[in-house]
Parts: structure tokens; C-alpha cells; sequence
């Protein structure tokens, strides 16, 4: 069993598009994160919600757009893509109450925009 | 200057070698220490975990935590070909309804057979 799975893995696009990428988990977490991974392996947070409500927002240009229909699902939307926007994007969840928090991560979205 | 800093590597040992991974970090808020490794095409694992300083040991890996010195350590022992990886450090202080994570920017280690 997947414990948090993303589509599509592989993302080509051209510039200017308008592009989602989903993300469900079936750990039972109350938290979710979008991160991203450059091409130097330098892994960022980009957005975290809890039960829904948006709680770590960093300094992302609001073309981004994070969604969070439901406590098991999270996604993110890009608008007018960019060159650099082309990263790996992971999600990852997390139990927010106690014990160590572990952040389990998914296998990723690899992003091209041409 | 990065909140997390990092030695990008890569490194290559041979096998059964003795590892050594570290960061340094600049914000004493940090409480959180913990190393994920990340192979090639797939998300980040937790490898370790530790809270505030000290030791802490797991089969062949060995996390250590100076806050003092704000520097931390991962060694992995008789280290084998399937350790090849990148391995992230990753820390967080305390309290916030999400575990805040600030990440190292990994270090490829290659074991050579």
C-alpha cells in the first residue's frame, strides 16, 4: 500500500500553462506539506495545512495555489508556469499531535516546463 | 548565510568503511535533529530522529547532537554498497501545529563495492 502517492510523477509542460499536481495519503494524518527540490538537492517548504487551514505559507510567488478538499488529499496549482519552476515537487504528511511527527514523504513530481 | 549548512559531497568510500555526515546550523531554536536519506528518484525517509543533544544509535547508524557547537552528525558503520544515497539533515524547533523542517542540502554518498 502507497502511504502518500502524487500524480503524475512526470510533468512536461511549456511555458505560460496552467498545471495540478494531486497528492493523497492513507496514514490518517491530520498535516500535509507541499516542498520543493531543486536541481541541487535543496529541499524547501513551500506550504503545510492542518485539518484543512493553511498553516505554513512561505514566500512562494502566489501563482502557486494550494487546495486541501479533505485532511487525506493536497493539492498544489501553478499558474503561468516558468522556466524556473522546473523542480521536483514532494508532498509529505504528518501526524501534528505528539511523538515525533515523522514526515512521511511521497516519490515525487518531476516538473519540466520547456 | 543558510540557516542549514551542508557539505554537498559527493563522497565515495569503499565498503565497510567508516561514514561520517555533518551540518551546522545558525538558529539555536532549532530543538528537532533529523537525518533522511534520499535515493535516487524517490522521496526523502526518515532515518533518524533525535531531540535536543546527544547520542543516538541504531543498528549500523549513530546520530549526534551538539547544540553547543550547533553542529550535528550522522556515522554510519561498515557502510555497504545499498547506503548509496543522498542523506539530508533536517531540523525544527519546538511547538507549531506542523513540525517546521528546515533541511541541509544532502550529501551524496557513494559506496563503492
Amino acid at each position: 500500500d502507497t502511504a502518500v502517492s502524487q500524480t503524475p510523477k512526470y510533468l512536461v509542460t511549456q511555458m505560460g500553462n496552467d498545471k495540478s499536481i494531486k497528492c493523497e495519503q492513507n496514514l490518517g494524518h491530520d498535516t500535509m506539506y507541499w516542498y520543493k527540490q531543486d536541481s541541487k538537492k535543496f529541499l524547501k517548504i513551500m506550504f503545510s495545512y492542518n485539518n484543512k487551514e493553511l498553516i505554513i505559507n512561505e514566500t512562494v510567488p502566489n501563482r502557486f495555489s494550494p487546495k486541501s478538499p479533505d485532511k487525506a488529499h493536497l493539492n498544489l496549482h501553478i499558474n503561468s508556469l516558468e522556466l524556473g519552476d522546473s523542480a521536483v515537487y514532494f508532498c509529505a504528511s504528518s501526524q501534528a499531535s505528539g511523538g515525533q511527527q515523522t514526515q512521511y514523504f511521497g516519490p515525487g513530481t518531476r516538473l519540466l516546463v520547456l | 548565510q543558510k540557516e542549514v549548512e551542508q557539505d554537498p559531497g559527493p563522497l565515495s568510500v569503499p565498503e565497510g568503511a567508516i561514514v561520517s555526515l555533518n551540518c551546522t546550523y545558525s538558529n539555536s531554536a532549532f530543538q528537532y535533529f533529523m537525518w533522511y536519506r534520499q535515493y535516487s528518484r524517490k522521496g526523502p525517509e526518515l532515518l533518524m530522529y533525535t531531540y535536543s543533544s546527544g547520542n543516538k544509535e541504531d543498528g549500523r547508524f549513530t546520530a549526534q547532537v551538539d547544540k553547543s557547537s550547533k553542529y550535528i552528525s550522522l556515522f554510519i558503520r561498515d557502510s555497504q554498497p545499498s547506503d548509496s544515497a543522498t542523506y539530508l539533515c533536517a531540523m525544527s524547533p519546538l511547538s507549531g501545529s506542523a513540525r517546521q523542517l528546515t533541511f541541509g542540502s544532502g550529501t551524496q554518498l557513494t559506496v563503492l563495492p
